[in-house]
């Protein structure tokens, strides 16, 4: 199957802190998707992306269509204790089957 | 709306036996998913249907069957399960394709010993 590296695998911040989490792959993608997953529950979509280049922003949050359509970037700002849990992008080129990455986990100390 | 609903929330099996994973969605997304979720893994898909009467397979469908006979419910079926089945289960729904904003349902965590 597809392979969606994500990077880092965890990060511990202080709160106010930004965040920057990116993630690649081996294949071309048409939409990338990113995802909040917090313990316990199913993941929570966040920010879509249609087109290469495209920046997309969604409150603190601020997503990137890489250019070569083989990779995607999260940006959190000022962080705050609720953006604690994990972080999945996902590709796709059919829109009916998604590929996910291994996640980023987001540790923020008060 | 409940949204997406799964049941059971936890199982245990032996090896061998069968079960159904039941999930239903009360938004008439004509998209629905199942996907498992292993540690240190992301979501694995498993199988997909775009309506109802059709499905197709995901990226890990091997030992599981899946039907879609309403639009609101998509059960996962593990005919003989094995110890490689452990892992959270995820059904999914979107109003069109899985690439608008899939709601996922709480989960259902399976153990098979």
């Amino acid at each position: 199957g597809q392979q969606l590296n994500q990077s880092p695998q965890s990060m511990f911040i202080q709160e106010g802190e930004d965040v920057s989490m990116n993630c690649t792959s081996s294949s071309i993608f048409n939409t990338w998707l990113w995802y909040k997953q917090d313990p316990g529950e199913g993941p929570v979509l966040l920010i879509a992306l249609y087109k290469a280049g495209e920046l997309t922003s969604n409150g603190r949050l601020t997503a990137q269509f890489g250019i070569t359509r083989k990779d995607s970037f999260l940006n959190i700002s000022a962080s705050i204790p609720s953006d604690v849990g994990i972080y999945f992008c996902a590709g796709s080129n059919t829109g009916n089957q998604f590929y996910f990455g291994t996640g980023t986990s987001l540790t923020v100390i008060p | 709306n409940a949204g997406v609903t799964q049941t059971p929330k936890f199982q245990v099996l032996k090896t061998g036996q069968s079960m159904t994973l039941q999930c239903a969605q009360d938004m008439n997304h004509e998209y629905m998913s199942w996907y498992r979720q292993d540690p240190g893994m992301g979501l694995r898909l498993i199988h997909y249907s775009v309506g109802a009467g059709i499905t197709d397979q995901g990226e890990v469908p091997n030992g599981y069957n899946v039907s879609r006979s309403t639009t609101e419910d998509f059960p996962l079926r593990l005919l003989s399960a094995a110890p490689s089945q452990t892992s959270v289960y995820f059904c999914a729904s979107s109003p069109m394709g899985g690439a608008y904003e899939q709601y996922f349902g709480p989960g259902t965590r399976l153990t098979v010993t």
